[in-house]
């Protein structure tokens, strides 16, 4: 597969552990939220999204938090799994209602045996 | 949910040449969008792709560059022209979801040389 790690943070974590990956944003106009897996070789995945009316969201094994008074953005991984190791980014939708994403940096995430 | 495939999954070409990349949804969308994925960068959004009109291009973008075509609701193809080696991305098509929510295709890896 390409090369990924060049640019991007990383996070390396051992097999069980729970995953913390951040994101800042900078539209304080946007109200919409999501997080994108993208393994080796493939498009991002949808994991989970967020509106800016709530500040927590759970789905299996995901949480989402969002801080909108810094413009902060979490996805927690629990019980950490190797294949959960890929690269994440977060997206928001800088208030626009047409589906248009603005896409963070990303960050690479690392799951040890 | 929506099944997208992309062709072809990669290239490598020559500088100075033209290449079409298609992507196929087996369900009618709204919404297509491309984006560009640079070697170890977050991934760009090119242009919208409007059935029956002109795409509509972020900035940075020109229809002289990266032409697209939606002649229906369920395909797109954007080509990518006069090929420099700073063109060699991953190529994305993705379509609008739920809410503002976007799913994506596996992507087209252009390598040019």
């Amino acid at each position: 597969g390409e090369s990924v790690g060049l640019h991007l943070p990383t996070l390396s974590v051992q097999e069980g552990d729970n995953s913390i990956i951040n994101c800042a944003y900078s539209n304080s106009a946007s109200d919409y939220f999501i997080w994108y897996k993208q393994e080796s070789g493939k498009g991002p995945q949808f994991i989970i999204d967020i509106r800016s009316n709530m500040d927590k969201r759970q789905g299996q094994r995901v949480t989402v938090l969002l801080n909108k008074t810094v413009k902060h953005l979490s996805l927690q991984i629990a019980a950490t799994q190797p294949g959960d190791s890929a690269v994440y980014f977060c997206a928001e939708n800088g208030g626009t209602s047409y589906g248009k994403l603005t896409f963070g940096q990303g960050t690479i995430l690392t799951v040890h045996p | 949910s929506a099944v997208i495939s992309q062709k072809p999954s990669r290239d490598i070409c020559q500088r100075g040449t033209s290449l079409t990349i298609q992507c196929q949804v087996d369900s009618q969308v709204t919404m297509m969008f491309w984006y560009r994925q640079q070697p170890g960068q977050s991934l760009t959004l090119i242009a919208t792709a409007n059935q029956g009109s002109e795409a509509t291009y972020e900035s940075g973008f020109v229809i002289d560059k990266f032409p697209i075509s939606r002649p229906n609701l369920t395909f797109s193809t954007l080509t990518v022209s006069n090929m420099s080696p700073e063109d060699s991305s991953i190529y994305l098509c993705s379509i609008s979801g739920r809410e503002d929510t976007q799913y994506f295709g596996p992507g087209t890896r252009l390598t040019v040389l």
